[in-house]
């Protein structure tokens, strides 16, 4: 399988705990994006790499959010003491430079559920 | 601000045909995208405009007119799998995508 791969799947905490998810992009993708999807709404952008430089994040995620990718390959999200409104599906993407259209290649997503 | 309108939830016929408008109001213009979302999945890519008019793939369009700020989806002799959301989104000026919340489409036979 050559597509964006996430992981955990589902993962259920309790208020205050840290969480990791993992995403590993499609291999030649050097582009990278992070974003949250709550129910009946459209992606929210949290953040994006160039490799393995973070070039933006969103003026909305709070200081207890970082992303990493260290060797331009895959990516982690961290949530540092978690709270139920940080209860959603985490979405990963990738896709290439110099295409027409950029198109994004999503991940199947990583539910996190915050009790 | 920049937003994006579309309407939340559309009912079709099996076989018949279906269009859903998306208005957006954004800060550049470098393309618009058309998405699909199954239920518990991930976004799939459908259609890209950038220039005016209708771009054609298969039993899907999708038509753009950048002066009016207005794109559609067709979608053609429906079928159940059909039955999804769709997402509308814009790039704009920075690159970054803008989405919309979403048409759930509910196909019937």
């Amino acid at each position: 399988d050559t597509g964006v791969s996430q992981n955990p799947r589902h993962k259920i905490t309790k208020r205050g705990q840290n969480v990791t998810f993992r995403c590993d992009p499609i291999s030649e993708h050097n582009r990278l994006y992070w974003y949250r999807q709550t129910l009946g709404q459209g992606p929210e952008f949290l953040t994006y790499f160039q490799n393995e430089a973070q070039l933006e994040k969103s003026r909305l995620l709070s200081d207890r959010f970082s992303a990493e990718r260290p060797k331009g390959s895959f990516s982690t999200l961290e949530i540092q003491r978690t709270e139920q409104g940080d209860s959603a599906m985490y979405l990963c993407a990738s896709s290439p430079t110099g295409t027409y259209t950029g198109e994004l290649f999503f991940g199947e997503g990583s539910r996190l559920t915050v009790l | 601000g920049q937003n994006i309108d579309q309407p939340t939830e559309m009912t079709a016929t099996e076989g018949a045909i279906v269009q859903i408008n998306c208005t957006y109001q954004t800060s550049g213009f470098n393309g618009l995208f058309w998405y699909q979302q199954h239920a518990g999945e991930a976004p799939t890519f459908l259609s890209y405009n950038v220039l005016d008019g209708l771009e054609e793939k298969g039993r899907f369009s999708s038509f753009l007119s950048r002066s009016k700020g207005y794109s559609y989806l067709l979608l053609k002799e429906l079928q159940m799998k059909d039955s999804a959301s769709y997402l509308c989104a814009v790039r704009d000026s920075n690159y970054q995508l803008i989405w919309g919340a979403g048409t759930k489409l509910i196909i019937k036979p």
